[in-house]
């Protein structure tokens, strides 16, 4: 069974602060890892994505993560917040079993001036 | 290249009733799944189509079924409608059904069930 734990349902930053989302898996496998955004009512756009090979994953908009095994964490980071980062953002796990993503419960990011 | 679309794109239905959902992939893209978003709270993953095929399938009761057409696009569907049902459903498509293939989803469809 895998799982997705997201600590903080809403994180406030200031513009041009670090930008910091926590997300912790539990998988039986070697997990592929996921964040996704979700802009008011949109659907939810993939930021990045681990799978193999290199720990430090970057992605769309500034964004990156770690994948960090021994910690069971997979932390998303952008060094300076923006106005547009407001949004919700979603941890998901999947196995090698198929297709079926397992999504954290999210962190609402609001960014104030 | 157009998205996945989805529709309708709001719908509100009444206890007992049912519902039909509708998804088109990108060009291309043979795998759909559904995942069912409560206010508040992550998607939840319902199904996964590969081929005209369910390769997998969420803890939902058997109220909810899905097809998958030749032409890729998917229906989902909810007998019995219950006031919990009252959802954003989202529709993923993605080339093939592996879980290390990004999935790309669409805007959703808000039900409310009154």
């Amino acid at each position: 069974a895998q799982s997705v734990t997201q600590l903080g349902s809403h994180v406030s930053v200031s513009e041009g602060a670090l930008v910091l989302l926590r997300c912790n898996y539990s998988s039986s496998v070697p997990p592929y890892l996921f964040w996704y955004v979700q802009y008011p009512n949109q659907g939810l756009q993939l930021l990045l994505k681990y799978t193999t090979g290199a720990t430090l994953v970057k992605g769309i908009n500034g964004f990156e993560a770690e994948f960090k095994k021994s910690e069971t964490s997979f932390h998303l980071t952008k060094p300076s917040a923006h106005m547009s980062d407001a949004a919700e953002y979603f941890c998901a796990v999947s196995d090698y079993s198929w297709g079926k993503f397992q999504f954290g419960a999210g962190t609402q990011v609001v960014v104030t001036p | 290249d157009a998205g996945v679309t989805q529709s309708p794109t709001h719908l509100i239905k009444t206890r007992g009733q049912h519902v039909t959902l509708r998804c088109s992939p990108i060009s291309g893209h043979k795998s759909v799944s559904w995942y069912q978003q409560v206010l508040g709270q992550g998607p939840q993953f319902i199904f996964q189509y590969y081929e005209k095929e369910e390769r997998g399938r969420g803890n939902f009761p058997d109220r909810f079924s899905a097809r998958q057409f030749p032409n890729y696009s998917s229906e989902l569907n909810v007998n019995a409608l219950l006031l919990g049902d009252s959802a954003l459903y989202l529709c993923a498509s993605s080339l093939a059904g592996g879980s290390g293939n990004e999935q790309f989803f669409g805007p959703g469809t808000r039900l409310t069930v009154l």
